[in-house]
């Protein structure tokens, strides 16, 4: 079957500090790869994403490559800011039902203190 | 552009009542929308999909009489939970897709408490 497995939070970080999240994923096929952000009180936001494997998506600042030999989609930035507190989710694309679904990893909540 | 509304954002009722939630796509149409519930600390699970103009195809494990699903517009779908109890309690979010990538739009959730 398909899941997502993403690390536990909450991940409290100094501002300008190396972030990384860790995402596994199992599926069947090739799906696609998705990292979604949550700000408080706002709905989930794209925030990348990569469709095969070695693809690496990337948008302000944050990046995470497409591994299909780890299975994984590690979320990356190397000085995170004040902002970019929020639930940062990890997610992958299945085809069920006729149409494409998501199925997505726990959250982790991401906390930067200035 | 791609802008998705739920309302109400916040409702609390009492059990054995129903509440209606509304998802709107304000800025496009939206042939195909999901609805997902949240528990705190969990992830998001698919409820269901609902296509515009046809009936709402349920996950396995969901009571599609518990919980109806009408997609009457290209612009609107509601979830409507009936005889609510406290179990019911949860974070519902609704989104738009997939989009080409697969991607989805996603709504900012409405919150439910049933006393």
């Amino acid at each position: 079957g398909n899941s997502v497995t993403q690390m536990e939070g909450p991940v409290t970080l100094s501002e300008e500090a190396f972030l990384t999240i860790n995402c596994t994923y199992t599926a069947t096929g090739y799906p696609s790869l998705f990292w979604y952000v949550q700000y408080p009180g706002e709905g989930l936001q794209l925030l990348l994403k990569a469709t095969k494997a070695d693809d690496k998506g990337s948008n302000k600042g944050f990046e995470a490559t497409y591994r299909k030999e780890t299975t994984s989609f590690h979320l990356e930035k190397g000085s995170v800011q004040v902002s970019d507190s929020a639930v940062y989710f990890c997610a992958l694309s299945y085809y069920g039902g006729a149409t494409n679904k998501l199925i997505f990893g726990t959250g982790t909540l991401l906390a930067v203190q200035p | 552009g791609a802008v998705v509304s739920q309302h109400p954002s916040w409702v609390i009722c009492k059990s054995g009542t129903s509440v209606k939630i509304e998802c709107r796509s304000l800025d496009f149409q939206a042939t195909t929308m999901f609805w997902y519930r949240q528990f705190p600390k969990q992830s998001l699970m698919l409820m269901a999909t609902s296509n515009e103009g046809s009936k709402a195809t349920y996950e396995q494990g969901v009571e599609k009489d518990k919980f109806l699903i009408n997609h009457a517009s290209l612009t609107l779908s509601t979830l409507t939970v009936t005889s609510a109890h406290p179990e019911d309690s949860s974070f519902y979010i609704c989104s738009a897709g997939p989009t080409r990538d697969s991607s989805q739009y996603f709504g900012p959730g409405t919150r439910l408490l049933v006393l």
